[in-house]
């Protein structure tokens, strides 16, 4: 399976934008790109996923660049509710894609 | 609401005994699993099932078990045979297993404690 790189942490300050990067460089034209997180003692939450364009919901957006090597997830006005850990995940269509494999992610802290 | 509800939320057992994790969901969701987090790392899968009566290992089956008898239920049994249970337990639907576009639905977790 395709892997991802994460920082392991970020900063960010209440209602400013917050940019979490994720390289996945072996990632193959069949893997989709999705994200979740994990507020403390919680179950993870779907955020968003995308192949190759663009992608925004309610909650984020995703910016995939052109050779699909990299990611990046954007929350516009960071709240104190967004401090969590962000998980990167490829899935891949086909074979075993009904799992979704966590790596550590990025802890994210949002100060007042 | 619609959601998966997991209990009980904290779970303390002595080392050799059984336990079972409940796990119900009323998203009408056809695939269900099961994963284990520890601290500081990421989820593992243990077990999923795809469909009522069926269900296969994950990555870390051993020591567990799990029945799907019905649709919005899926119980986790963690056995004697479990070498490490103490870990966090999270229960997870989606609406079918097999097309990666569609999200996994989690539940709060159960944190099992062995001593």
């Amino acid at each position: 399976d395709a892997k991802t790189t994460q920082p392991n942490s970020m900063e960010s300050n209440e209602e400013e934008p917050v940019h979490l990067p994720c390289n996945h460089s072996t990632i193959s034209g069949t893997d989709y790109i999705h994200w979740y997180r994990q507020l403390p003692s919680q179950g993870p939450e779907y955020v968003i996923h995308g192949l190759t364009s663009n992608v925004n919901n309610r909650m984020a957006s995703l910016a995939i660049a052109e050779d699909r090597k990299s990611s990046t997830l954007i929350l516009h006005r960071a709240t104190l509710r967004d401090a969590a850990v962000y998980y990167c995940i490829l899935r891949r269509s086909g074979g075993s894609n009904y799992k979704l494999t966590f790596g550590k992610g990025t802890l994210l802290t949002v100060n007042p | 609401d619609g959601g998966i509800t997991q209990s009980p939320k904290y779970l303390f057992r002595k080392e050799g005994q059984n336990v079972t994790l409940s796990c119900e969901q009323n998203l009408n969701h056809d695939a269900m699993y099961w994963y284990r987090q520890d601290p500081g790392q990421g989820l593992r899968l243990i077990y999923y099932s795809q469909i009522v009566n069926d269900f296969q290992k994950g990555d870390i089956a051993e020591g567990y078990s799990v029945s799907r008898e019905k649709k919005e239920s899926f119980p986790l049994t963690v056995t004697s045979a479990q070498k490490n249970p103490t870990a966090f337990y999270l229960c997870a639907s989606s609406r079918t297993a097999n097309q990666i576009s569609y999200e996994q639905y989690f539940g709060p977790g159960t944190r099992l404690t062995v001593t």
